[in-house]
């Protein structure tokens, strides 16, 4: 079956903090997703990879990084965490950037 | 510039009536249309699709119309239920270097 894996599903760091979210994949896609969901903002995009070792800024890039280290695996990378990315994180995959990302179950995010 | 806009932030309607969620985007070259399903604690979960090569997508309840001329698309629900009380995203990508765009959503309340 389909599956997108995110951990932790629930973090909380301070002001200044190193953070990162590791998603898994298992369904052989090639492209992976970061967004992140806030209250009347919707999904915003932060950065997606077509394949290992490849990386694109989305549309919120500011403030994070992103690796993509394996077909299966995408990490995103919060050096310097700010209440501001105080959030709601997905992650995504899909077989072509055509087509519906399938999404994880989400890692709720707090700066304090 | 938002690229995929939903009309209504939420909309309540009784159960057994059809909610009718709206949805226009502004670059033409986008030709396929997601709607997701989201229940709180969860993920997106994709609900139908459509690409811009038909004007109507029906899948039991769920019925997408699309009007390319005018770059706007709709989502019919009929016959709702207090389980279809959820948020509703939009969403719209394309082939090559364009990234799957998400609407700010809707949320559906169903009253009994």
């Amino acid at each position: 079956e389909a599956a997108v894996t995110q951990s932790p599903r629930n973090k909380v760091t301070v002001t200044g903090g190193n953070v990162t979210l590791s998603c898994r994949q298992t369904n052989s896609h090639n492209y992976m997703y970061w967004y992140r969901q806030d209250t009347g903002h919707g999904l915003r995009l932060i950065h997606y990879s077509y394949g290992a070792g490849n990386l694109q800024i989305g549309d919120v890039p500011d403030g994070y990084k992103a690796t993509r280290t394996t077909q299966e695996d995408f990490f995103l990378l919060l050096e310097l965490a700010s209440p501001s990315q105080t959030s709601l994180y997905f992650c995504a995959s899909s077989e072509v950037n055509n087509q519906a990302p399938l999404f994880g179950e989400g890692t709720r995010l707090s700066v304090l | 510039q938002q690229q995929v806009r939903q009309s209504s932030q939420s909309l309540t309607v009784w159960e057994g009536e059809t909610a009718i969620l709206n949805c226009s985007y502004e670059n033409s070259a986008f030709d396929y249309f997601p709607w997701y399903q989201q229940f709180p604690g969860e993920g997106p979960a994709l609900l139908i699709a459509i690409r811009s090569v038909s004007d109507k997508k029906e899948d039991g309840r769920f019925t997408i119309f699309f009007n390319k001329r005018e770059k706007n698309l709709s989502l019919h629900i009929k016959d709702s239920q207090p389980g279809d009380s959820a948020t509703y995203f939009c969403a719209a990508s394309a082939g090559g270097n364009y990234k799957p765009t998400f609407g700010k959503g809707t949320s559906l309340v169903v009253h009994p």
